[in-house]
């Protein structure tokens, strides 16, 4: 499976934008890009993923660099309900629809 | 969107017991998968339930330690046997459309405590 590289933890501000980034420079051609978030003592949550394309939805954006090998999450505005471990994965379009998790970035929203 | 329901919740258990723990799904979905997230860490698959045939396992994880089953498209279950303190973990179980849909749906976890 293709890894992922994350920060640990990241922080920011309320009602600021946030860039999580993840780097996957192992990425193939067929991988999609997925980001699940875990909030404290809930199970993960799906955000957000791409192929190719930069992507839009209510919850955040995802770019995707042109080489693929990296991407970042954009959360537009933060609360302090988008405390929350955030995980990158690769999924192979393969793969089954089986997810990877690595260690993920914690992020702290302070008000 | 899928809604996932485990039970039970949170269990405490002796040492060579075993447990076993229900996933229930709101809707009809093809795959049906268990992790474990030991204390601290990442989520880890255990493996894919397949309706009508043996599981699936990942490395490291056998059948007659955690025994699954999914005997239709909405419910399945993942058995802890003989339980040891190594054990105590959350156990969650996710469900998703089909093998290419983009999204996987979690349910709460199971916070599992052996003594």
């Amino acid at each position: 499976d293709a890894k992922t590289t994350q920060p640990n933890s990241m922080e920011s501000n309320e009602e600021e934008p946030v860039h999580l980034p993840c780097n996957h420079s192992t990425i193939s051609g067929t991988d999609y890009i997925h980001w699940y978030r875990q909030l404290p003592s809930q199970g993960p949550e799906y955000v957000i993923h791409g192929l190719t394309s930069n992507v839009n939805n209510r919850m955040a954006s995802l770019a995707i660099a042109e080489d693929r090998k990296s991407s970042t999450l954009i959360l537009h505005r933060a609360t302090l309900r988008d405390a929350a471990v955030y995980y990158c994965i690769l999924r192979a379009h393969e793969g089954g629809n089986k997810l990877v998790f690595g260690a993920g970035t914690i992020l702290r929203v302070k008000s | 969107s899928a809604v996932i329901s485990q039970k039970p919740s949170r269990d405490i258990c002796q040492r060579g017991t075993s447990l076993t723990i229900q996933c229930q799904v709101d809707s009809q979905v093809t795959m049906m998968f268990w992790y474990r997230q030991q204390p601290g860490q990442s989520l880890t698959l255990i493996a894919t339930a397949n309706q009508g045939s043996e599981a699936t396992y990942e490395s490291g994880f056998v059948i007659d330690k955690f025994p699954i089953s999914r005997p239709n498209l909405t419910f399945s279950t993942l058995t802890v046997s003989n339980m040891s303190p190594e054990d105590s973990s959350i156990y969650l179980c996710s469900a998703a459309r089909g093998p290419q849909a983009g999204t996987q749906y979690f349910g709460p976890g199971t916070r599992l405590t052996v003594l």
